[in-house]
């Protein structure tokens, strides 16, 4: 079965700290795709990233980065010096090869105060 | 930019009634989406279509049906409206397979 699991359902930050959204996922497939997506309060998810299985450099992207380990089928993120704007549902997503069919986990709402 | 519209962002309905939701995108992406967004359970998939007139079912099809006619529109419909229906409902686009997918704004749907 795939599956996407993010544990935390929500998280609370206080505005310059860092945090970390955890992602694990599984799956049979060799070859899959891992996606994170932001969900602002607007309601329209926006991409941030795509990883091939193949692929397990980490990323980083100013103050956003992602840890990949297949070893441990988890797919990190981490936002460093959050800010007020960075609150919103963040959700991970797996795309097995050659399908359609996109698992997305359940979110989790993170509240960054000021 | 891509772009991702969607008929309506608020809709109150009563049972029974057909209900038609509308989804655009504007860059010619082969395959569009339906997903419906439940607290805790995340994204879920109705409907796909990769091609015009071609559609396959998703995890949870049962109570829809879609339409794609033109490349660019993908309706969702709800033959007949439940309360169990009561969500959020999301359409995306993508260029491949496996891709980014382009989502719109949302629609959220009250069934009475």
């Amino acid at each position: 079965a795939q599956k996407v699991t993010q544990a935390q359902t929500e998280i609370s930050v206080v505005e310059k700290e860092d945090v970390t959204l955890d992602c694990v996922y599984e799956t049979r497939d060799t070859t899959y795709y891992l996606f994170w997506y932001k969900q602002p309060p607007s309601g329209e998810l926006v991409f941030l990233i795509r990883r091939n299985s193949f692929d397990e450099q980490n990323e980083i992207s100013g103050r956003y980065s992602w840890n990949f380990q297949k070893s441990t089928s988890s797919f990190n993120f981490t936002i460093t010096a959050s800010q007020v704007v960075d609150s919103a549902v963040y959700f991970c997503a797996l795309d097995p090869a050659g399908g359609f069919k996109t698992i997305f986990g359940a979110g989790t709402r993170l509240f960054v105060k000021a | 930019d891509v772009k991702v519209t969607q008929s309506s962002r608020y809709l109150v309905k009563r049972t029974g009634e057909k209900v038609f939701l509308e989804c655009v995108q504007d860059m010619d992406h082969e395959n569009m989406f339906w997903y419906r967004q439940d607290p805790g359970l995340g994204l879920r998939l109705i409907y796909f279509s990769y091609d015009v007139k071609m559609k396959e079912k998703g995890d949870i099809p049962e109570g829809y049906s879609v339409s794609r006619e033109k490349k660019e529109r993908f309706s969702l419909i709800l033959e007949s409206a439940s309360t169990n229906q009561t969500s959020m409902y999301l359409c995306a686009s993508s260029l491949e397979r496996e891709g980014t997918q382009y989502f719109g704004p949302g629609t959220r749907l009250l069934v009475l």
